[in-house]
């Protein structure tokens, strides 16, 4: 299958700007991860989406950081405006879900979007 | 969720076993332990999960106390492909996977 896309790999932007971040999930995949991993330290989760409603974002610096998952299937984050320690890669995961059941709850990750702000 | 302790530092000879440990003293009874590694410049890769029992797949083995309060991760046959940080986590209800530090092991030829 294919795995968990992301776009840009690499982006680099002046403080005060914006940027948006797109993933694209593993087909059929209900719930949608995105963490961010600066650099040293283990990725932190920033919002979890069931189908194309928000489970969790009570990470997310809603004052800068908005996300977006239309019709449940690709999601969107976006920074506006970005800070000097916003500079950190972002990673985007999906599983199947279902971990309420059967406690299993495998995220399969992206290869991540790198940001950094200058 | 509960937390997770892992040393912060490993080495391994290469074609030895790798025996990474990770305490949850404070697991519930129906939360599983996970294991994630994360290679430089990659996302997390998953590696095994487990409740109760000891769990085996073709990448590793995943040994748990009988109070569960502790388990190991074991790479059989450590390569220098296996150099990565690796990520004990225990997943609550919520169905999230919070990551620690981890261990970073390195394997050394």
């Amino acid at each position: 299958e294919a795995g968990v896309a992301q776009s840009p790999r690499y982006k680099i932007i002046e403080k005060r700007q914006s940027v948006a971040f797109w993933c694209n999930p593993i087909s059929g995949h209900a719930t949608l991860y995105w963490y961010q991993q600066i650099l040293g330290q283990g990725p932190k989760l920033l919002i979890q989406f069931q189908n194309n409603g928000v489970v969790d974002d009570s990470q997310l610096p809603k004052d800068r950081f908005s996300a977006e998952r239309l019709k449940g299937v690709d999601s969107t984050l976006k920074i506006q405006p970005a800070k000097l320690e916003d500079s950190a890669v972002y990673l985007c995961a999906s599983s199947s879900g279902g971990w309420v059941r059967s406690g299993a709850n495998v995220l399969t990750f992206g290869a991540g979007s790198r940001l950094t702000v200058l | 969720d509960a937390k997770t302790t892992q040393p912060p530092s490993m080495d391994c000879a290469e074609g030895r076993a790798a025996n990474l440990p990770c305490n949850h003293s404070t697991i519930s009874g129906n939360e599983y332990v996970y294991w994630y590694r994360q290679i430089h410049s990659q996302g997390p890769q998953y590696i095994i999960h487990g409740l109760k029992n000891n769990e085996t797949n073709e990448m590793a083995s995943l040994i748990i106390t009988e109070d569960r309060k502790s388990s190991t991760l074991i790479l059989p046959h450590a390569t220098l492909r296996d150099t990565a940080v690796y990520y004990c986590i225990v997943l609550g209800y919520t169905g999230k996977l919070i990551f620690g530090q981890g261990t970073t092991l390195q394997v050394k030829p």
